[in-house]
């Protein structure tokens, strides 16, 4: 099994529908992150979670929620999707003072 | 404003060739940098992380340099396959969290 697994790994939706992309690792890691990837925008953080109390927004945050549910669990939110919302999601997760992130396989989102 | 540069370029490259992409950085004082590998459709996966006080990183086939006075990280594939054809992101730490650059792409021709 893979060591930070993300579900669903294909969503297709409409505009306005709700969303929730889900993480969940086995390393036992305390930090998570979400991602997103664009074409031509590389890799930008959403949201990061330093431990299940520690929610922390990123650098495009807005239109996006998230939940920590526990020390394994990190879900992304879409409360209403739009078509600018269409990409790649990475969730990560870091154990303290490693300094690596360890990368799931991706969610691909398309929104239309 | 914090940026990292890397060549939006393309690199192709003869099989057996050395691969070498930069990596440029502004308004960061990182103690470290890291190069992570992407395959299409897959997430980044890591590779090596030098500190500011390495001059130089080896791993297999893979070599990085850092220069804190340059502002700039090189990294080296030697050898080149064409299972290295991949997309390299570099990655530095500010703010409490790892930023990325885009990411260059190297195509090794067989």
């Amino acid at each position: 099994d893979a060591d930070v697994t993300q579900t669903p790994r294909n969503r297709i939706t409409k505009t306005g529908k709700r969303i929730m992309l889900e993480c969940s690792q086995t390393k036992g890691h305390d930090r998570m992150y979400w991602y997103r990837q664009d074409p031509g925008l590389g890799l930008r953080l959403i949201y990061y979670s330093f431990d299940v109390k520690d929610i922390n927004k990123g650098e495009i945050s807005d239109g996006y929620s998230v939940s920590r549910q526990a020390q394994a669990k990190f879900s992304l939110s879409l409360e209403s999707a739009i078509p600018n919302q269409t990409a790649l999601y990475f969730c990560a997760t870091e154990g303290y003072g490693a300094n690596v992130l360890t990368f799931g396989a991706g969610s691909r989102l398309t929104v239309l | 404003s914090q940026k990292i540069e890397q060549n939006s370029e393309a690199l192709n490259i003869q099989e057996g060739k050395t691969a070498t992409l930069t990596c440029n950085y502004t308004n960061y004082s990182p103690a470290y940098l890291q190069w992570y590998r992407q395959d299409p459709g897959r997430g980044p996966v890591f590779l090596l992380l030098i500190r500011e006080n390495e001059k130089e990183k080896r791993k297999e086939r893979l070599k990085v340099t850092f220069d804190t006075t340059l502002k700039q990280s090189l990294f080296h594939v030697t050898a080149s396959q064409p299972a290295d054809s991949a997309t390299y992101l570099c990655a530095l730490y500010g703010n409490n969290r790892l930023a990325f650059g885009k990411g260059n792409q190297v195509v090794v021709i067989p």
